[in-house]
């Protein structure tokens, strides 16, 4: 089984309406940690946000907010008034286990390509 | 800031040809990790570190090698390359805590043929 599932390949939006991208996970830890990236047309990655499985509030960070689903397993990332500038591959990966446990890598979903629209 | 720097971002290689592709940090960060993108796939780990002279195997480590001698350095080395690993390869790096992001490079394009 995928540990990471981003079931929409593409997602088109309006430039200034809010988008959701969706992110499933798969881990028997009670410790992990879920990031989201968007990597550019220019191909460089760009760490938007992090959510913390003990984490009570779902993460901020500016227009970037994350909708965290613990029972569902979900940690859907919600854009607000697009932009132009956000068009481009998002990804949503997971770091499973604690410090002490040694678990270092960081598991990618496929990725979604969200195209905003003017 | 420099943040991760590779080099080369693009290099073609012949089948059997050896290269290393470069990292290095300025951060300061003790984990290293070297990752590859292939076409329309998300990233996966080939080797790690958790700091100078430790290292060890990720999700795909076949055909690499890696070494660690500084906390700024993290060199992979293809020893004989293959036309499947043609590929983007990202260096990334992170602080020593798990909630921290890793820090990535902007990649190298590397195409074997």
């Amino acid at each position: 089984a995928q540990k990471i599932t981003q079931t929409q390949p593409g997602m088109f939006v309006q430039e200034k309406e809010a988008v959701t991208l969706d992110c499933t996970y798969d881990t028997s830890d009670q410790s992990y940690g879920l990031f989201w990236y968007k990597q550019p047309s220019s191909g460089e990655m760009i760490f938007l946000i992090y959510q913390g499985s003990y984490d009570e509030q779902n993460a901020t960070e500016g227009r970037y907010s994350l909708n965290f689903q613990k029972a569902r397993k979900s940690a859907n990332l919600v854009i607000s008034a697009s932009q132009l500038g956000d068009s481009a591959m998002y990804f949503c990966a997971m770091r499973e286990g604690d410090s002490g446990a040694g678990s270092y890598q960081l598991t990618f979903g496929k990725g979604t390509k969200l195209s905003v629209i003017p | 800031n420099a943040g991760v720097t590779q080099t080369p971002k693009f290099r073609i290689l012949k089948i059997g040809q050896s290269m290393t592709l470069q990292c290095t940090q300025d951060m300061n960060h003790n984990y290293m990790y070297w990752y590859r993108q292939d076409p329309g796939m998300g990233l996966k780990l080939i080797y790690y570190s958790v700091g100078a002279g430790i290292t060890d195997k990720g999700e795909v480590p076949n055909g690499y090698n890696v070494s660690r001698s500084t906390t700024e350095d993290f060199p992979l080395r293809l020893e004989l390359a293959a036309p499947s690993q043609t590929s983007v390869y990202f260096c990334a790096s992170s602080y020593r805590e798990w909630d921290q992001p890793q820090h990535f490079g902007d990649g190298t394009r590397l195409s074997i043929l």
